[in-house]
């Protein structure tokens, strides 16, 4: 178990929907990031926060968005939902991650099954 | 463009043989090296990093690996393979510059009895 929690494992949703995914980090850890693995595009990077704010932005499209609030914990919000979409979101956590000198551990959620349907 | 290649989809082993996991890597500058392992249904294991120093990194559940910067590969060992340790490896590396992981697409890896 690394300590990050991501809720909830598993999510149904038709296509055109809304789904908000949430990862509460390992305790003390300031850094989130956003992954999402699929068969054909692998795991691909989408978005880091550092200590509430956005650090660094991946292959994340415009319908996705994401925050980190004051207790660390973050949000992934997808909205207008396609087929393609369906994937694996892992949630990871660093502690620091802020400085592109670290060189701190990312840990991984068990993730959130999205399946769009 | 930088980018991970783990060239083999899967690699069968039997329990007891030494195993090896291929990664190499095409990332300008000096990157960081990551080993994960991604079980059935589960979220991807930290197994070792490669920052500086030593060319053999030894990491958890008795696995290695070496970095060879000439060769711009990071194989990932195990002197005697389990069969718990079948799964999903991934190699990443993440440039000194970035933030973000880039992995490879995966290996699969069988040991059998």
């Amino acid at each position: 178990d690394s300590g990050v929690t991501q809720t909830p494992k598993h999510l149904i949703t038709a296509t055109g929907q809304r789904v908000t995914l949430r990862c509460s980090p390992r305790s003390g850890d300031l850094s989130v990031y956003w992954y999402q693995q699929s068969l054909d595009q692998g795991l691909q990077f989408l978005i880091q926060y550092y200590n509430g704010e956005e650090r660094a932005k991946g292959n994340i499209l415009e319908r996705f968005s994401a925050q980190q609030f004051p207790d660390l914990h973050s949000e992934l919000n997808l909205s207008s939902l396609e087929l393609g979409d369906s994937a694996l979101y892992f949630c990871a956590s660093s502690v620091v991650g802020g400085s592109r000198t670290s060189t701190d551990t990312q840990y991984f959620g068990p993730g959130t099954r999205l399946t769009v349907l | 463009a930088q980018s991970v290649a783990q060239p083999e989809d899967q690699v069968n082993v039997a329990e007891g043989n030494p195993l090896t996991v291929k990664c190499t890597y095409s990332v300008s500058g000096n990157p960081y090296l990551f080993w994960y392992v991604q079980y059935p249904n589960r979220g991807l294991q930290f197994l070792l990093k490669y920052i500086t120093g030593d060319n053999l990194v030894k990491g958890s559940y008795g696995f290695e690996a070496e970095f060879n910067k000439s060769q711009t590969s990071f194989h990932l060992k195990k002197p005697s393979a389990l069969v718990s340790d079948s799964a999903l490896y991934f190699c990443a590396v993440r440039p000194r510059s970035g933030y973000a992981l880039n992995f490879g697409k995966g290996t699969s890896l069988l040991v059998t009895p």
